[in-house]
């Protein structure tokens, strides 16, 4: 089944830890992304990477960091500089051809105590 | 900037018909994606247009008029399970996706 998937499910973290959040896709999609999503408010692209060995900020990278090492891996990291972590992490990818529909995984959410 | 408008919260009654609707002020316009989330999960891609008029997906439809700036989801026939939040993306001249707030909605039996 193809499908892109998200570990853990529930992350729990103290404050001033780093933690990296796993993607992993096997639909063969050349571009993926990160987002963030907080009660009542869109998603917010934290960073996106349209191929392999490359990858740019959005519009709240500070305090990420993500790889793009091989095609169907893309971890973010949150960082002990990121301020408010505490937040629902979304994972999608996509063709990178129009229409572009972006797929997501199941979310990661991260509670830093 | 860039905005999109949708409303915070509706309300419909199971069988009824319910109207979303997503303004947008954009840089450039190359489409525009519905979806839905329902709460905690992730969201999953309901309707993409890219031309104007009605497109129609079973209980489902989405319209889009690029002259106004406007589209709207319509669901009919609506069931329990379509209580979740509606998604409104649009696709800016940078390829962009910007993301609406989204529109929660709760359907009453």
């Amino acid at each position: 089944d193809g499908g892109i998937t998200q570990s853990p499910k529930y992350l729990f973290r103290k404050e001033g830890q780093n933690v990296t959040l796993s993607c992993e896709q096997n639909l063969n999609h050349d571009a993926m992304y990160w987002y963030r999503q907080d009660p009542g408010q869109g998603l917010r692209l934290i960073y996106y990477s349209q191929i392999v060995n490359d990858f740019q900020k959005g519009d709240i990278a500070e305090g990420y960091s993500v790889s793009r090492e091989k095609k169907e891996s893309f971890p973010l990291t949150v960082t002990s500089a990121q301020k408010n972590p505490t937040a629902f992490y979304l994972c999608a990818s996509s063709m990178g051809r129009e229409p572009d529909t972006q797929y997501f995984g199941p979310g990661t959410r991260l509670t830093v105590l | 900037g860039q905005n999109i408008d949708q409303p915070t919260e509706m309300t419909a009654t199971e069988g009824a018909i319910v109207q979303i609707n997503c303004t947008y002020q954009t840089s450039g316009f190359n489409g525009l994606f519905w979806y839905q989330q329902h709460a905690g999960e992730a969201p999953t891609f309901l309707s993409y247009n890219v031309l104007d008029g009605l497109e129609e997906k079973g209980r489902f439809s989405s319209f889009l008029s690029r002259s106004k700036g406007y589209s709207y989801l319509l669901l009919k026939e609506l069931q329990m399970k379509d209580s979740a939040s509606y998604l409104c993306a649009v696709v800016d001249s940078n390829y962009q996706l910007i993301w609406g707030a989204g529109t929660k909605l709760i359907i009453k039996p």
